[in-house]
């Protein structure tokens, strides 16, 4: 929350099918950051963008895609080749100026919490 | 991966004041480390940062002594509301934040 929002809230899809969750930030920070919590665990870094038109894969990004056409919004598209979807996903934004950023914070969005059935 | 280690779990009482501590061995020159407190199905939520020495802010303090090869969360007076995860990080370089599976902090009335 604090300018982060995430849609849907819940979703839910079917084998086979790609699935696209939504985030937009209007803190007018530069990076973004896709993480995926399965349950008792911690964050797994998904994807990141430090600057529009530019992402970088992280930990786990097979199976996921990402765009960052506007400094605002940041999708991720699940796709049918993740093997195992089914988790809380969460969004993050820093302010990140390619200049520095040794204490950069980042704000997380409310999550979406992703089901295949 | 820039890791820390923590307790997986810490029990107390409302009232009491909770102290968190974290390792971090290989911390490097220009890491900061920071703490976020996540509550079930929500986002985590920033505490507190520093580098060095004690940074106080309105709900914890955190202290980091001179090696910095560790740090200490303190929570004080926690309340049942205070019942929550909190990870300990450390920022390595400008990529995003590695977290570990953090300490599970419950609080009993």
């Amino acid at each position: 929350d604090g300018g982060i929002t995430q849609s849907p809230k819940y979703l839910f899809r079917k084998e086979g099918q790609n699935v696209t969750l939504s985030c937009e930030q209007n803190l007018n920070h530069d990076a973004m950051y896709w993480y995926r919590q399965d349950p008792g665990q911690g964050l797994r870094l998904i994807y990141y963008s430090q600057i529009v038109n530019d992402f970088q894969k992280g930990d786990i990004a097979e199976g996921y895609s990402v765009s960052r056409e506007k400094k605002e919004s940041f999708p991720l598209t699940v796709t049918s080749a993740q093997k195992n979807p089914t988790a809380f996903y969460l969004c993050a934004s820093s302010i990140d100026r390619l200049a520095g950023g040794e204490a950069d914070t980042q704000y997380f969005g409310p999550g979406t919490r992703l089901t295949v059935l | 991966l820039a890791k820390t280690t923590q307790p997986i779990s810490m029990d107390s009482y409302e009232g009491q004041e909770v102290n968190i501590t974290c390792s971090h061995n290989n911390i490097a020159t220009n890491d900061y480390i920071t703490w976020y407190q996540q509550f079930p199905s929500q986002g985590p939520r920033f505490i507190i940062q520093g580098y060095k020495t004690k940074v106080t802010n309105e709900v914890a303090s955190l202290f980091i002594p001179a090696d910095r090869k560790s740090s200490t969360l303190s929570l004080p007076r926690v309340s049942l509301s205070d019942t929550a995860v909190y990870y300990c990080l450390r920022k390595a370089g400008r990529r995003a934040l590695t977290f570990g599976s953090g300490t599970r902090l419950q609080v009993q009335p």
